[in-house]
């Protein structure tokens, strides 16, 4: 069955270290996005992509970057993370109809 | 601004009742999708019932319906004979057709009770 899946589940880091978060699907869908999530806020537009080669800023997209060099995976760099980073995220990919589809989600501490 | 609202942050139902989640949004765009989504405590963001805005008809799924009142930018979830599996956080979301961005609202809590 296609699915969508993120690794690690779960992450530790220390402030100012890189850290890359991964995402692939297996659905074959143009559209993929990465969300965060934290208490009060819902979840919120990190990065999205179109398609291969394409990569567009979300809403809170600062300390983040994507790269797209294949349909299946978009990864999410944090450059040098930052306690206010600490967070859960999410990724998505969408089919023809504008369903977003999620993965599991990895939660993110930073310390 | 693009912006969803739920102004219910906790609900409480009894198993085997009907509850109703209510969600309000605002935007200038007349294409757009809009979207039920539940995450349970497992933090899986699962899609519960899906609605195009040009129709009028209002979206079922099951015990899943909603009511979609476009020109009052209101969206609410009915939740008939609530399960204890019902049990999780609700996000009303929506999309524009062009962008195909997903705009979520802070959620609400349903707690079923047995």
């Amino acid at each position: 069955d296609a699915e969508i899946t993120q690794s690690p589940r779960h992450k530790i880091t220390e402030t100012g270290r890189q850290v890359t978060l991964a995402c692939h699907q297996t659905w074959n869908h143009n559209n993929m996005f990465w969300y965060r999530q934290d208490l009060g806020h819902g979840l919120r537009l990190i990065h999205y992509s179109y398609g291969v080669q394409d990569t567009n800023k979300g809403e809170v997209s600062d300390g983040y970057s994507v790269s797209r060099s294949n349909t299946e995976d978009l990864p999410l760099t944090l450059e040098s993370a930052a306690s206010s980073q600490t967070s859960v995220y999410f990724c998505a990919s969408s089919d023809l109809t504008d369903t977003q589809y999620f993965g599991p989600g990895t939660r993110l501490t930073v310390l | 601004a693009q912006t969803v609202t739920q102004s219910q942050p906790e609900m409480s139902v009894q198993e085997a009742e009907t509850v109703t989640l209510s969600c309000t949004y605002d935007t200038s765009e007349n294409n757009y999708y809009l979207f039920w989504y539940k995450q349970p405590p497992s933090r899986q963001m699962i899609l519960v019932i899906r609605q195009e805005a040009y129709k009028q008809q209002n979206a079922t799924e099951n015990r899943f319906s909603v009511n979609f009142q476009k020109a009052a930018k209101s969206f609410s979830l009915k939740i008939s004979d609530s399960q204890l599996g019902d049990t999780a956080m609700y996000f009303c979301a929506f999309t524009l057709g062009a962008t195909n961005k997903l705009i979520f609202g802070t959620g609400t809590l349903l707690a079923v009770q047995p």
